[in-house]
């Protein structure tokens, strides 16, 4: 059974960069697709992007200039990087997998997501 | 971007009863379309990918039908614990969400 848990801080200054890892366990990150996906307080979900063990990324269009997703194969870990953050991307961050090895996957696994509050 | 419309934005029902949720595509996505079961506080389940095939653990009662452009999730009947909000995700084209339907308690 794969687990996902993410980590950071939970309060980050406008105009900072926002960091998260997530952390799988259960499994190997060494396949499928893994993904960021962040839902504001009472809104929907957003999918920021995904990474591959390889390296191949691939980010939303609306983040991507502000995006970068990284992986840690060693440490069993990915990380997400959001710069220049504003009040508008306030919101409870998930790391999920995909559930099929190729990049057109749902999502079968997902973290239990924290919550990152942008405010001075 | 595909864009994904749900509806309705709430469905009130009593337990027992059937539930019937839409989401609608604004291009054609196959039958590259999920659905999600979202509680409060809680991360989204999925519940169907691929348009109509359960995932592990997902009781029958939970039925999807569609592709192309047209997608429903059907609850035979509601369970006390299916009460929550569900949202519709397209990965036929990047990956988008709806903006969820809330299955209330009548």
């Amino acid at each position: 059974q794969v687990q996902l848990q993410e980590s950071g801080p939970g309060l980050v200054k406008p105009s900072e960069t926002l960091s998260l890892t997530c952390t799988a366990s259960g499994g190997s990150i060494s396949t499928y697709y893994w993904s960021w996906i962040r839902q504001p307080p009472g809104k929907g979900l957003e999918w920021i992007g995904y990474i591959h063990y390889s390296g191949n990324t691939n980010y939303n269009p609306s983040l991507k200039s502000r995006v970068t997703i990284s992986v840690d194969t060693s440490k069993n870990q990915f990380s997400l990087k959001l710069n220049s953050v504003t009040a508008a991307d306030t919101a409870v961050y998930y790391c999920a997998r995909s559930k099929s090895s190729t990049s057109r996957s749902s999502f079968d696994y997902w973290g239990q997501g924290i919550l990152v509050i942008v405010s001075s | 971007e595909i864009v994904l419309t749900q509806s309705p934005g709430t469905l009130s029902l009593s337990p027992g009863e059937r539930a019937t949720l839409s989401c609608r595509a604004s291009q054609n996505v196959s039958s590259y379309l999920a659905w999600y079961q979202q509680k409060p506080g809680q991360a989204p389940r999925l519940l169907i990918y691929g348009a109509s095939n359960r995932a592990t653990g997902i009781p029958d009662r939970f039925s999807g039908t569609g592709s192309g452009t047209d997608f429903t999730l059907t609850i035979s009947g509601l369970d006390p614990e299916d009460f929550a909000v569900y949202y519709c995700q397209q990965y036929g084209s990047s990956w988008t969400f709806g903006q969820g339907t809330k299955v209330e308690i009548k």
